[in-house]
């Protein structure tokens, strides 16, 4: 069973405060790493895919970056807002398939 | 473009009934997989289809669940007989294989056994 980790398990922040999550997974085999967004009774959303170390996305005030030597990505929010809180799920593939195997996901709760 | 298309979206039925539950993907797309949500473990994948032949159906969790695919543009994930631990959201994806394609989720199959 591979392995991929999300930490904090669950935040609580104040509208306004900037936040970040982490993602952990094998370092080795890597072909793509992809965040979503999951709000509550909806589906799973596509944020971003990373393919390659040292990556760098950004859609507004969510940005993420890559490290695929190690095993890690970060997801930030900058300037949380209400509208943001959802879970944020990682999902990771090997190259050898297009199996994805997501993390447990970050629940995020944004306090106005 | 459609997104992916599931049916039902809810479905309450007693413990014993065969439950079947429906997917669409997206035209062109030629993955697809079938997932449960439960809160004890998350987004789990039950079984995955390429070009409509099933690939993995190592996370099926018992032989009451079969899933097939008889064309491109239609999947079903039949449970019979089901069982209250079945209930859970089910939800269907798509994909292309290309690096860096995500997976295009449905809007899930609520699924209630009493």
């Amino acid at each position: 069973i591979l392995n991929v980790e999300q930490s904090p398990q669950s935040l609580h922040v104040q509208e306004g405060d900037s936040t970040n999550f982490t993602c952990s997974f094998p370092s080795s085999n890597f072909y793509a790493l992809h965040w979503y967004r999951w709000e509550t009774a909806k589906s799973p959303e596509a944020l971003f895919v990373m393919t390659l170390n040292g990556d760098e996305k950004k859609k507004g005030r969510i940005s993420a970056t890559l490290n695929t030597k190690e095993g890690y990505s970060y997801l930030y929010i900058k300037g949380s807002q209400p509208e943001d809180s959802a879970t944020y799920l990682c999902a990771f593939s090997y190259n050898t398939g297009n199996q994805f195997y997501f993390g447990t996901g970050t629940s995020l709760t944004v306090i106005p | 473009d459609a997104g992916v298309i599931q049916s039902p979206r809810h479905e309450v039925t007693e413990m014993g009934q065969e439950v079947t539950l429906r997917c669409k993907p997206i035209s062109g797309h030629d993955y697809l997989f079938w997932y449960r949500q439960t809160m004890m473990r998350g987004l789990e994948l039950l079984i995955y289809f390429n070009n409509n032949v099933p690939i993995d159906d190592s996370g099926m969790p018992e032989d009451r669940f079969s899933a097939k695919m008889p064309n491109a543009s239609f999947s079903t994930l039949k449970i019979q007989p089901s069982e209250p631990r079945d209930s859970a959201v089910y939800f269907c994806a798509s994909s292309l294989w290309r690096r860096g394609q995500p997976q295009h989720f449905g809007d899930g199959t609520r699924l209630s056994i009493l």
